[in-house]
């Protein structure tokens, strides 16, 4: 793994459905963000971490949890999946949580 | 108002031109600045960092004025290759996070 990865690439849900999305990172970073981009309203952080063991609510975290046992996994889950949950979600990490933030290649959901 | 801003353009200028780009942030205590770059249907990748005394790194120029709480982006002799969106990002001391902007889309017609 060079970098941080996500899975699964995109993925198809009936509403109502459990999902996690993963995330990994090998840089050794200290900070994991999850954000969510639907057309004409950016990157929505939704939660974020700052160090292993951590995690805080972003801007929409409604509907979604985390969690961080370690510092290189930092997964998303969608308890009870709704359509209005279709987007494309980024996980990104960064060193501190004021520098470069590195995102992965992101997760094109769809709930129908 | 939102916390970061930018003008969503879209911008099109033709090949060798110069285009500016303006992000506005509202908390003063905004401590850290970024330029991403953002290709159709990829992930945001760092374009530069913002320095408080202005930085370049070849055709792109980044610089900030924390007195009218603006960042800026200036790409000189555009190429088709920088078509893209550009999208700022502020972090902020007082929140301990960042928040991006929505994005300027720039396209680089020939």
């Amino acid at each position: 793994i060079a970098g941080i990865t996500q899975a699964p690439t995109s993925q198809i849900l009936a509403a109502g459905r459990r999902m996690t999305l993963r995330c990994t990172q090998d840089m050794r970073h200290n900070a994991m963000y999850w954000y969510r981009q639907d057309l004409g309203l950016g990157l929505r952080l939704i939660h974020y971490s700052n160090t292993a063991g951590t995690t805080g609510k972003g801007e929409v975290p409604d509907g979604y949890s985390v969690s961080r046992a370690n510092t290189d996994d930092f997964p998303l889950t969608l308890a009870s999946a709704v359509p209005s949950q279709t987007s494309v979600y980024f996980c990104a990490s960064s060193d501190e949580v004021a520098d470069t933030q590195y995102f992965g290649p992101g997760t094109r959901l769809t709930v129908l | 108002r939102k916390e970061v801003e930018q003008d969503p353009g879209p911008f099109n200028v033709p090949e060798g031109a110069t285009v500016a780009f303006n992000c506005t942030y509202s908390n003063s205590a905004s401590q850290s600045f970024f330029w991403y770059r953002q290709d159709c249907r990829k992930e945001p990748k760092l374009l530069m960092s913002v320095y408080s005394s202005g930085n370049e790194d070849g055709r792109f120029t980044a610089q900030l004025n924390r007195a009218s709480q603006y960042i800026s982006l200036l790409i000189r002799d555009s190429k088709l290759s920088d078509s893209a969106t550009y999208l700022c990002a502020v972090y902020n001391t007082n929140a301990g996070k960042s928040t991006f902007g929505d994005g300027t889309t720039l396209t680089v017609k020939p």
